[in-house]
C-alpha cells in the first residue's frame, strides 16, 4: 500500500531565502505530483515527474526525484511572499486509479 | 477549453439529510474522480469513474456513492449526512493520461 510523507509540514521563512520541502514514500509509485493549494482555494497541479532523475522547473520551484530513494524534493529559491501556499505531494499506481496524499507543507513567506 | 466545474460551490446541510454534488469534466475527459479534504484527515480518495463504471473506491462508507452519466458529468451522493461529513470535495477529471485537473470543489457544512 502506497503512502506518502511530507516534511516538514509547517515552514515559515524570509524572503529572498531558499528552503526545500520533502516527500517521501512507501512504495514503488508510477507518478509523483506536486501540487499548490492556496485558502480556500482547489489544487493546481505544478509538476509531474515521471521517472528516477527526472527534474522540472517553473519559475523559483523545482521538483526532483529520486525513485530508488523513494524521495522527491520540491526546492524554493529566493522565496517571495507570492508563494505562500500550502504545497502537496501525491503519488500513484497505474492500477489503482487514485492520487494517494502528503499531509501537505503549509508554507509561509514573510517579507 | 474550459475548467471542471462544480456545483454548488457551497452548501449548508442538516445532519440526516442527503446532498448531491455535481462535477462537469474539461470536455473530452472520460475520468472523473472525487476526493473529500478536511483538516483532520486531509485529502482522501472517495472514487473514481471511467466510460460510466466505477474503477476504484476508496475507505468511505456506504453513504457515500457516485456515478458518472454518458457525457462524463458525475455526481456524488451523501445519504444521512453527520457532522464529520463537513468538508471540501473536490472533483478532478482526466484525459487518457494520469494528469488531473481539480475544480473549484463544493464546501459543504453539515450543522
Amino acid at each position: 500500500e502506497l503512502k506518502v510523507e511530507q516534511n516538514p509540514l509547517f515552514l515559515s521563512m524570509q524572503e529572498g531565502k531558499n528552503y526545500t520541502i520533502y516527500c517521501n514514500y512507501s512504495t514503488t509509485s508510477d507518478r509523483l505530483y506536486w501540487y499548490r493549494q492556496d485558502p480556500g482555494k482547489s489544487l493546481e497541479s505544478l509538476f509531474v515527474l515521471l521517472s528516477n532523475g527526472a527534474v522540472k522547473q517553473e519559475g523559483r520551484l523545482m521538483a526532483s526525484l529520486d525513485t530508488k530513494a523513494r524521495l522527491s524534493t520540491l526546492h524554493i529559491t529566493a522565496a517571495v511572499h507570492d508563494l505562500s501556499a500550502t504545497y502537496f505531494c501525491a503519488g500513484d499506481m497505474d492500477s489503482n486509479y487514485q492520487l494517494i496524499w502528503g499531509a501537505g507543507t503549509k508554507l509561509i513567506i514573510k517579507p | 477549453k474550459a475548467g471542471v466545474t462544480q456545483t454548488p460551490r457551497y452548501l449548508i446541510k442538516t445532519r440526516g439529510q442527503q446532498v448531491t454534488l455535481s462535477c462537469s469534466p474539461i470536455s473530452g475527459h472520460r475520468s472523473v474522480s472525487w476526493y473529500q479534504q478536511t483538516p483532520g484527515q486531509g485529502l482522501q480518495f472517495l472514487f473514481e469513474y471511467f466510460s460510466e463504471t466505477q474503477r476504484n473506491k476508496g475507505n468511505f462508507p456506504g453513504r457515500f456513492s457516485g456515478r458518472q452519466f454518458s457525457n462524463s458529468r458525475s455526481e456524488m451522493n451523501v445519504s444521512t449526512l453527520e457532522l464529520g461529513d463537513s468538508a471540501l470535495y473536490l472533483c478532478a477529471s482526466s484525459p487518457l493520461t494520469y494528469e488531473q485537473y481539480f475544480g473549484p470543489g463544493t464546501r459543504l457544512t453539515v450543522t
